[in-house]
């Protein structure tokens, strides 16, 4: 198994623009989790799925936030319009629902850069 | 409110040697799972080590083992024989049993001089 695969590993874009992060979880892994990791506060968890369903969107921290999942094998996080602010390390990681306390896999990251 | 803490933002340890990282945490739940992650400059999140609370006997994964003191909330790693590849960023985390999510330490930044 490949992992959890995100894309692009970097992003560099011009406050304003609309930015996408791709994720593609383990296969048959039903439970997907977006964080975002910056100095000042650490690892936040932003959305959580179970069965392609968003159950906890808590954390996603205004409006210009939106996380889709079409299907089991696909997620998006898009920030519409992006801020300078917003520039972190996005993850994604899946896990087995079932198994939450077998603990994440991680994806290697994106590296989100608003300039 | 659930917490954890890592109080030593950085360390050192030389190479070959053995060094403790220290986590804390704040929980009034029984039934709980507690984790290590690595965080090389790769990025990629790694995990270590792997503790149920209601496991007395401490975790070990090869170089990396626990102690899980459950009464004072505490979960430190050691690593023994500290090898290059150990530098990196690690984070304690904890789950509580029959929810999805996860606390998260701000991390200790590990080096390993040689």
């Amino acid at each position: 198994d490949a992992g959890v695969i995100q894309s692009p590993r970097h992003e560099v874009t011009e406050m304003g623009q609309e930015v996408t992060l791709r994720c593609k979880p383990i296969s048959g892994h039903n439970s997907l989790f977006w964080y975002r990791q910056t100095m000042m506060r650490g690892l936040e968890l932003l959305i959580y799925f179970n069965n392609n369903v968003p159950i906890d969107d808590s954390g996603m921290p205004e409006d210009r936030f939106s996380a889709k999942m079409p299907n089991a094998s696909f997620s998006t996080l898009k920030i519409q319009p992006s801020e300078p602010r917003d520039s972190a390390v996005y993850f994604c990681a899946s896990s087995s629902g079932g198994e939450v306390g077998q603990g994440y896999t991680f994806g290697s990251g994106t590296r989100l850069t608003v300039v | 409110a659930q917490t954890v803490t890592q109080s030593q933002p950085e360390m050192s340890v030389q190479e070959a040697e053995t060094v403790t990282l220290s986590c804390t945490y704040d929980t009034s739940e029984s039934d709980y799972y507690l984790f290590w992650y690595k965080q090389p400059p790769s990025r990629q999140m790694i995990l270590v080590i792997r503790q149920e609370a209601y496991k007395q006997q401490n975790a070990t994964e090869n170089r990396f083992s626990v102690n899980f003191q459950k009464a004072a909330k505490s979960f430190s790693l050691k690593i023994s024989d500290s090898q290059l590849g150990d530098a990196a960023m690690y984070f304690c985390a904890y789950y509580i049993s029959g929810t999805y999510k996860y606390i998260f330490g701000t991390g200790t930044r590990l080096k390993v001089l040689a």
